[in-house]
């Protein structure tokens, strides 16, 4: 099952902006959007952001997801060291009838 | 405090079978669809099934087709990985995620437990 793409990294000095990108096409990215995942070395997966941009409960507003047609975006504003991780996105493919995720993206703060 | 714990984890021979528990506490386990993930050693994410709240709905990623089964017991707040015909490439930490559904959509994996490790190999 075909994934999305995201770029495999990321580096922004700190106190930046970051603009992670997620490209799928009109059955998954383009039809619901997509939701967004933090995940530190050695730890589960945090969800940033639901499919409809809006964030879970605790998730501080310097995370903003987007989405134009079938790309998907999530931008981290005035970045901090512990921002530092993978960024996956997800969602749901109605042909596939699957999850898809992207290779995520290693976010690197300098 | 709403948490998910996975169990059931180990070594296992290529061709033989594992089950993966996944116990749910802290919110009402029987109103949510609950999915399968796993993440291989050094690699990204990759879901692997999906269940809906009774059950009667179930999804597969191709490679675990006729292999994996998941299933629930929403009176013992439970999920369930019957994994079959293991593969050195099942070898993963395997995540159970509940999903977030808004107006029939699934819209995230809101609640993730740590995680258990399986490796497949003689």
């Amino acid at each position: 099952q075909a994934g999305l793409t995201q770029p495999p990294s990321v580096s922004k000095g700190l106190r930046q902006t970051a603009t992670l990108t997620c490209s799928g096409n009109s059955n998954n990215v383009g039809d619901q959007g997509a939701a967004w995942l933090q995940q530190h070395q050695g730890h589960p997966p945090k969800l940033l952001s639901y499919r409809n941009n809006n964030r879970p409960s605790g998730i501080s507003e310097r995370f903003s997801a987007s989405r134009s047609g079938n790309t998907a975006s999530l931008t981290i504003t005035g970045l901090q060291p512990e921002d530092e991780a993978d960024y996956y996105c997800s969602a749901w493919d109605s042909s596939l009838s699957a999850w898809v995720f992207g290779g995520g993206t290693k976010l690197t703060v300098l | 405090e709403v948490q998910l714990v996975e169990s059931g984890g180990g070594l296992v021979q290529p061709g033989g079978s594992l089950r993966l528990s996944c116990a749910a506490s802290g919110f009402t386990f029987s109103t949510y669809w609950m999915s399968w993930v796993r993440q291989a050693p050094g690699k990204g994410l990759e879901w692997v099934a999906l269940i809906k709240q009774d059950g009667s709905e179930k999804y597969y990623v191709d490679s675990v087709k006729g292999r994996f089964t998941i299933s629930r017991d929403n009176a013992k707040n439970s999920l369930y990985l019957q994994m079959n015909s293991l593969r050195a490439e099942d070898t993963a930490v395997y995540y159970c995620a509940r999903e977030d559904v808004q107006y029939q959509t699934l819209n995230g994996m809101d609640v993730w437990g740590q995680g258990t490790t399986v490796t497949v190999s003689s």
